[in-house]
């Protein structure tokens, strides 16, 4: 079955560094995208990034472009985002998810979802 | 950037119906996802593409999407439905996903 299963998560102070790993089992890793979506202590879904299948080019949300990046190690069936310059508003649970490629350069569904990994930003 | 509007709660009794709807402008354009969310739990997607039920999801749970709104519409409620809703685009425009922030379905 589909298997997601996110980590490298844990403490990091203002201005840090920390990689996060998603790896995906039970399907065809190089055919399908991956989202990054965090969700904060109490609060609701926000959107991160997604990458094409072979890592060419990932789109991000406003608030983490230029300091979150994501990469594929097609061999080890497992997706990284690499988050740089943290800051406390980043503190949340990570959580990647399965989506496809759709016509007209979107994507779709979360159809798969992982149970996510906590980053927390504090000094 | 591309806003999604979710009340932020619906009641309903057991076996009523729950209608939560997700506004954005012409929203009945693009394609919109919906998840449930429960505590502790990882997101679960429930509708797909605006009307197809995820798999193992009942037929109770139903989705539509026209103009600015799109609606999730669960019927004869029952008590282990009550969780958080989400729906969720992918907007051309910014090349963004998007999801609504959120609505927590309480089964009185």
């Amino acid at each position: 079955q589909v298997q997601l299963v996110e980590s490298g998560g844990g403490v990091v102070q203002p201005g840090g560094s920390l990689s996060l790993s998603c790896a995906a089992s039970g399907f065809t890793f190089s055919a399908y995208p991956v989202y990054w979506i965090r969700q904060a202590p109490g609060k609701g879904l926000e959107w991160v990034t997604v990458s094409s299948v072979d890592g060419g080019y990932q789109y991000s949300a406003d608030s983490v472009k230029g300091r979150f990046t994501v990469s594929r190690d097609t061999s080890k069936n497992t997706v990284y985002l690499h988050m740089t310059s943290l800051r406390r508003e980043d503190t949340a649970r990570y959580f990647c998810a399965r989506t496809e490629a759709r016509s007209g350069g979107s994507y779709g569904e979360a159809d798969h979802w992982g149970q996510g990994t906590l980053v927390t930003v504090a000094s | 950037s591309y806003v999604l509007t979710q009340p932020p709660s619906v009641s309903v009794a057991p076996g009523e119906t729950a209608i939560i709807t997700c506004g954005g402008d012409d929203i009945g354009t693009k394609s919109v996802h919906w998840y449930h969310q429960k505590p502790g739990q990882a997101p679960v997607l429930v509708i797909h593409l605006d009307t197809g039920r995820a798999s193992g999801i009942p037929e109770r749970f139903s989705g539509s999407n026209s103009g600015d709104t799109a609606t999730l519409t669960i019927s004869r409620v029952e008590a282990g439905d009550e969780a958080d809703y989400y729906c969720h685009v992918w907007d051309t425009g910014s090349d963004h996903g998007v999801f609504g922030g959120g609505t927590k379905l309480t089964v009185l």
